[in-house]
């Protein structure tokens, strides 16, 4: 069964640092290009950041760019967001998400939870 | 990148259909044959609906169909039910690998 179950939510100060993790199963996940979205409460899915495969490419999206830094360890299967420079505009539930398809993900996690707040 | 644009909500009728737009721009929906589509229940992770505008992946139902003229995609559902009443989501690629989701509609199945 295809997997993906994410971890390192919580609670943090404005400014300060999370480590979101994605353990994945059930899949070759060094095939596939890896999505971040993220959803604040009650509020629209945002996409976040992409990497390829083999870890050689990278995007993001302009609000958090310089901020954040998506990599993975496919030897270990997990997928990672490290988030820097927190704002309270950053709360949300975090998925990481398969790209199963062109230009589109067809797996999700079922997220963590990121509260920024002091 | 801005949001793409699609109506706040929805509905209709069991057995009826409903279709929502999700308008962009050239740069995004108009420019590319990558709008996907994606559906949330409440408290649920998204389930993808359609991908490259018009294509169901495996056990999605044929009820539910995507098109794309200029710069703005639409979802049909079609032969309405009862768990069909949820979130939908509209995703575009903007190119240089980035993506935009729409802004939400929610259907309610009246």
């Amino acid at each position: 069964e295809v997997q993906l179950v994410e971890s390192g939510g919580g609670l943090v100060q404005p400014g300060g640092s999370l480590r979101l993790s994605c353990a994945v199963s059930g899949f070759d996940f060094s095939s596939y290009w890896m999505d971040w979205v993220r959803q604040a409460p009650g509020k629209g899915l945002v996409w976040v950041s992409q990497i390829s495969g083999d870890g050689s490419s990278t995007s993001y999206a302009d609000s958090v760019k310089g901020r954040f830094t998506i990599s993975r360890d496919n030897a270990k299967k997990t997928l990672h967001l490290q988030m820097n420079s927190l704002r309270a505009e950053d709360t949300a539930v975090y998925y990481c998400a398969r790209g199963g398809f062109p230009f589109a993900v067809d797996v999700w996690g079922q997220g963590t939870t990121v509260t920024v707040s002091s | 990148q801005s949001a793409l644009t699609q109506p706040p909500s929805a509905s209709g009728s069991p057995g009826q259909s409903v279709t929502i737009s999700c308008t962009g721009t050239s740069s995004d929906v108009g420019g590319y044959n990558s709008v996907s589509w994606y559906q949330q229940h409440p408290g649920k992770a998204p389930k993808l609906m359609i991908y490259e505008v018009s294509k169901r992946p495996s056990g999605v139902p044929d009820r539910f169909s995507g098109s794309k003229s200029g710069n703005t995609a639409s979802l049909t559902v079609s032969g309405l039910q009862a768990e069909d009443e949820a979130d939908y989501y509209c995703s575009s690629y903007t190119g240089s690998n980035n993506y935009v989701f729409g802004t939400g509609t929610k259907v309610t199945v009246l």
